[in-house]
């Protein structure tokens, strides 16, 4: 089984500060690492994914991610925000073969602040 | 392409009746699957499909059933709404070999 850990539900930044915004995994055979962002009232949307190959991930509007296979972690990180970056950001999980089955974190609501 | 449709965006329900949420998508895509979301449990899949006529269980299946009767419908069947299935609800598609999941908008459930 395979789970997905984000321990902050919550995250206050500043307008153009940098922010992090943490994630593990467990797993017991290889995966595929996603970031998903959900703004107010919408659907999900695809911000970066790790498949395989460079463990620096980049994504839409400026962020990226780096997959940690040593400390099963997929860190979110963005050197500079925006207002238009307050949403929910969602880390998932899923195996690499077959029906992916996704696991979802919990969530970590950005929140930038002007 | 329209993507990932759902119907309706919200709905009410009282305990005890039943309804079906619609999803469809124009991509052609061979897998769906359908989620919750709840406060501060992330989405939980309920049941997907990896192609017409076949349909399995997710993470949180009772109260719900499937069917997929063409590639690009997925009906949602709630059988007898429970005040516990208060939630929102998200279809996804993704293409066979890619993990990329589609949402769509999602439909807004309420049951008194």
């Amino acid at each position: 089984a395979q789970s997905v850990t984000q321990l902050d539900s919550q995250v206050p930044v500043f307008e153009e500060a940098p922010v992090e915004l943490r994630c593990n995994y467990s797993s017991s055979v290889s995966v595929y690492l996603f970031w998903y962002v959900q703004y107010p009232n919408q659907g999900l949307q695809l911000l970066l994914k790790y498949l395989s190959g460079s463990t620096l991930v980049k994504g839409i509007n400026g962020f990226e991610a780096e997959f940690n296979k040593s400390q099963t972690s997929f860190h979110l990180r963005k050197p500079s925000v925006h207002i238009s970056d307050t949403a929910e950001y969602f880390c998932a999980v899923s195996d690499s073969g077959g029906y992916q089955k996704v696991t979802f974190g919990t969530g970590t609501k950005l929140q930038v602040i002007p | 392409n329209a993507g990932v449709t759902q119907t309706p965006k919200f709905q009410v329900l009282k305990t005890g009746q039943s309804m079906t949420l619609q999803c469809a998508q124009d991509m052609n895509h061979e897998y769906m699957s359908w989620y919750r979301q709840d406060p501060g449990m992330g989405l939980r899949l309920i049941h997907y499909s990896v192609g017409a006529g076949i349909t399995d269980q997710g993470e949180v299946p009772n109260g719900y059933n499937v069917s997929r009767s063409t590639t690009e419908d997925f009906p949602l069947r709630l059988l007898s709404a429970a005040p516990s299935q208060t939630s929102v609800y998200f279809c996804a598609s993704s293409r066979q070999g890619a993990a990329e999941q589609f949402f769509g908008p999602g439909t807004r459930l309420t049951v008194l």
